[in-house]
C-alpha cells in the first residue's frame, strides 16, 4: 500500500508570494491533517479535513488555508509569505481521525 | 493550556546502554498518548498509543508506559539504528476522533557503536 505522498519535496519562495502544497493520503483514508514543524516550535497542528470539510483548526493566521477534494487529496495554501513561514510542512492521514496518524515526508519550504 | 514537555532534549548512549525518555503532560482530558520516531528528512513514524494509566506497550527494544501525568519510553540495549528523534504527542478528549495532536519538542537520541 502506498504511503502518504507530499509534493513538492522542496520549495523556495520570496516574501509576499503565495504557495500551494499537495498531499495524497493513503488509499481509503478520509482524514488529512497538516502540521508545521520548525526547530523552535516543534510540530504544530494547522488544520484537519475530513470528507472535504475542515473539522479542526489550529492557531495560525488566516493566511494559512486548505481544502480537500472528493478523492481525499488535500492542498494547503499560504498567502503573503513571511520569513517565519520557513518550515517543514507535514501532512498526515488516517482512516477517520483519532487513530494513529501516517505522515508523509513533508515539504521543506524556504522563504527568502 | 494543554502542554507536553519532553526530557532530555538530547541523549547520547553507548550501544547496549539502556535508558529512558520522559514525556510529561498537562491536559484538560487525555484521550490518548502517542509515541513517534522521526529520522532526519522524514516524517514521524508511529510507534505506540497508550490510553490509560498503567498501560504498557512493547516493540523490539522499546517499551512505553503511561501514568496519570507522564509517559516513559524505555530503550533496552539500544543499537546505532535506534538513533532518531522520539516525539511524544497527546490527543485530548476535546479533540477525540480527530487528527489534532499536541506534540512535545522531542528527544534526539544518538547511539554510538
Amino acid at each position: 500500500k502506498a504511503g502518504v505522498t507530499q509534493t513538492p519535496r522542496y520549495l523556495i519562495k520570496t516574501r509576499g508570494q503565495q504557495v500551494t502544497l499537495s498531499c495524497s493520503p493513503i488509499s481509503g483514508h478520509r482524514s488529512v491533517s497538516w502540521y508545521q514543524q520548525t526547530p523552535g516550535q516543534g510540530l504544530q497542528f494547522l488544520f484537519e479535513y475530513f470528507s472535504e470539510t475542515q473539522r479542526n483548526k489550529g492557531n495560525f493566521p488566516g493566511r494559512f488555508s486548505g481544502r480537500q477534494f472528493s478523492n481525499s487529496r488535500s492542498e494547503m495554501n499560504v498567502s503573503t509569505l513571511e520569513l517565519g513561514d520557513s518550515a517543514l510542512y507535514l501532512c498526515a492521514s488516517s482512516p477517520g481521525g483519532g487513530e494513529k496518524l501516517f505522515f508523509g515526508s513533508g515539504t521543506q519550504l524556504s522563504v527568502l | 493550556e494543554d502542554q507536553v514537555t519532553q526530557s532530555p532534549e538530547a541523549l547520547r548512549l553507548q550501544e547496549g546502554e539502556s535508558s529512558s525518555l520522559n514525556c510529561s503532560y498537562t491536559v484538560s482530558g487525555l484521550r490518548g498518548l502517542f509515541w513517534y520516531r522521526q529520522d532526519p528528512g522524514k516524517g514521524p513514524e508511529f510507534l505506540f498509543t497508550l490510553y490509560s494509566a498503567g498501560e504498557e506497550k512493547e516493540k523490539e527494544r522499546l517499551k512505553a508506559t503511561l501514568t496519570k501525568k507522564e509517559s516513559f519510553l524505555h530503550i533496552t540495549a539500544p543499537k546505532p539504528e535506534d538513533s532518531a528523534t522520539y516525539l511524544c504527542a497527546v490527543q485530548t478528549t476535546g479533540s477525540s476522533n480527530t487528527g489534532k495532536l499536541i506534540f512535545g519538542q522531542g528527544t534526539t537520541l544518538q547511539v554510538k557503536p
